[in-house]
């Protein structure tokens, strides 16, 4: 049974870079695209990006100039890095497989943004 | 991007009763690449429904989807005291892919 864990801070000061990593587990990493969506408290879920195992990306066009993301084959792991977070960005992050519908979700962990 | 709504933002219901949600979007859905997620609190949201008919694996059958276009509805037969969770929908035919608010089926 794959299985997803996200690892990270739980507070990110405002004006600074969230970091993120996703441990993959049960399964592979290769032959996959991999995403990241987040929900902020009390509202929707927005889709952030995705990274395939190969390397290429893409990103939500209004998130496009803060977000990275990364993934490291041989440690099963893929990344997110959000930079410049405002209280905006507070919300549980979750990492999840595939790039249309997403079919393993981690737990997801929630980032709180403050000053 | 494709705005979804989702309604009764909350639905009570007893266990045994039918559980009917709906999914409407802001424009057609293309090739109704349409996804339903059952979420319960402090667990992983679960796959249900891709295709918006077609279900995960190991979903069990009484838990059904429908619709083509803007329209789009889950069907949870049978409700079982586990079924009681949040429901979101979501596309997959344009990017952003976006979800929809959700549906709480809760315990009358």
């Amino acid at each position: 049974q794959v299985q997803l864990q996200e690892s990270g801070p739980g507070l990110v000061k405002t004006s600074e870079t969230l970091s993120l990593t996703c441990t993959v587990s049960g399964g592979s990493i290769t032959n996959y695209y991999w995403s990241w969506v987040r929900q902020p408290p009390g509202k929707g879920v927005e889709w952030i990006g995705y990274i395939h195992y190969s390397g290429n990306t893409n990103y939500k066009s209004s998130l496009r100039g803060r977000v990275t993301m990364s993934v490291d084959t041989s440690k099963k792991q893929f990344s997110l890095k959000l930079t410049s977070v405002t209280a905006a960005d507070t919300a549980v992050y979750y990492c999840v497989r595939g790039w249309t519908y997403f079919d393993y979700w981690g737990q997801g962990t929630l980032v709180t943004v403050s000053s | 991007e494709i705005v979804l709504t989702q309604s009764p933002g909350t639905l009570s219901l007893s266990p045994g009763e039918t559980a009917t949600l709906s999914c409407r979007a802001s424009q057609s859905v293309s090739s109704n690449y349409l996804a339903w997620y059952q979420h319960k609190p402090g667990q992983a949201p679960r796959l249900l429904i891709y295709g918006a008919s077609s279900r995960a694996t190991g979903i069990p059958d009484r838990f059904s989807g429908s619709g083509s276009g803007t329209d789009f509805t889950l069907t949870i037969s049978r409700l079982e005291p586990e079924d009681f969770a949040v429901y979101y929908c979501q596309q997959y035919g344009s990017s952003p892919r976006t979800f929809g608010p959700g549906t709480k089926v809760d315990i009358k």
